[in-house]
């Protein structure tokens, strides 16, 4: 079993739509990312969480340190939105990161 | 400032030859990480490194070989291309591993 699960591994929404992406994780941990990736492009960092919540234009990351798991929230999503976010967690005393699979989000205009 | 440069963006290699995927970073960033991502599948750590002459080994590292002589340049170097090194390759950097600069990627297709 992967450490770090993410889901849905696919996402199809309209313009507009309130998104939620979610990543769960089995491991001790220092620090969880969320980052992201455009088509063909590189990898972008948008979230570091170690507790609570973030906000960030239209997006919001939220982390649930008892339960293990975090969410990303996209407001009203636009087709710039369409990427690959990928969940990645420090584990406590490791110098590594690890990453979930992705999710693939598609927003039709 | 540049961030992380990754050169060259796309390589074709035939089996069994050798290259070097060169990474540099301009914001003195003490850590740096080679990555390969294939598809459907999360990153996979290969080298990482906490200080210029301090190497060490990820979770996929056979195949491979990096050096960091100094602060700003991590070369990740192939030997022998097999196949299964067919990967995108990304570098990353960080200060403090409270944040992390990704490179654009480096598309390799060995054939």
């Amino acid at each position: 079993k992967n450490e770090v699960e993410q889901s849905p591994q696919n996402l199809t929404a309209q313009e507009g739509e309130f998104i939620t992406i979610n990543c769960s994780y089995s491991v001790g941990i220092s620090a969880l990312h969320w980052l992201q990736q455009h088509p063909g492009g590189g990898i972008v960092s948008l979230f570091m969480l170690s507790s609570g919540k973030k906000k960030h234009g239209r997006l919001i990351a939220t982390i649930n340190i008892q339960e293990k798991h975090s969410s990303l929230h996209i407001t009203a999503s636009h087709p710039r939105d369409s990427a690959v976010y990928i969940c990645a967690v420090d584990k406590g005393g490791s110098e590594k990161l690890v990453f979930g699979k992705g999710t693939k989000l598609t927003v039709n205009p | 400032n540049a961030g992380v440069t990754q050169t060259p963006k796309f390589r074709i290699l035939k089996i069994g030859q050798s290259m070097t995927l060169q990474c540099a970073q301009d914001m003195n960033h003490n850590y740096m990480y080679w990555y390969r991502q294939d598809p459907g599948m999360g990153l996979k750590l290969i080298y990482y490194s906490v200080g210029a002459g301090i190497t060490d080994k990820g979770e996929v590292p056979n195949g491979y070989n990096v050096s960091r002589s100094t602060t700003e340049d991590f070369p990740l170097r192939l030997e022998l291309a097999a196949p299964s090194q067919t990967s995108v390759y990304f570098c990353a950097s960080s200060p403090d591993r409270n944040g992390y600069t990704f490179g654009s990627g480096t598309r390799l297709t060995v054939v």
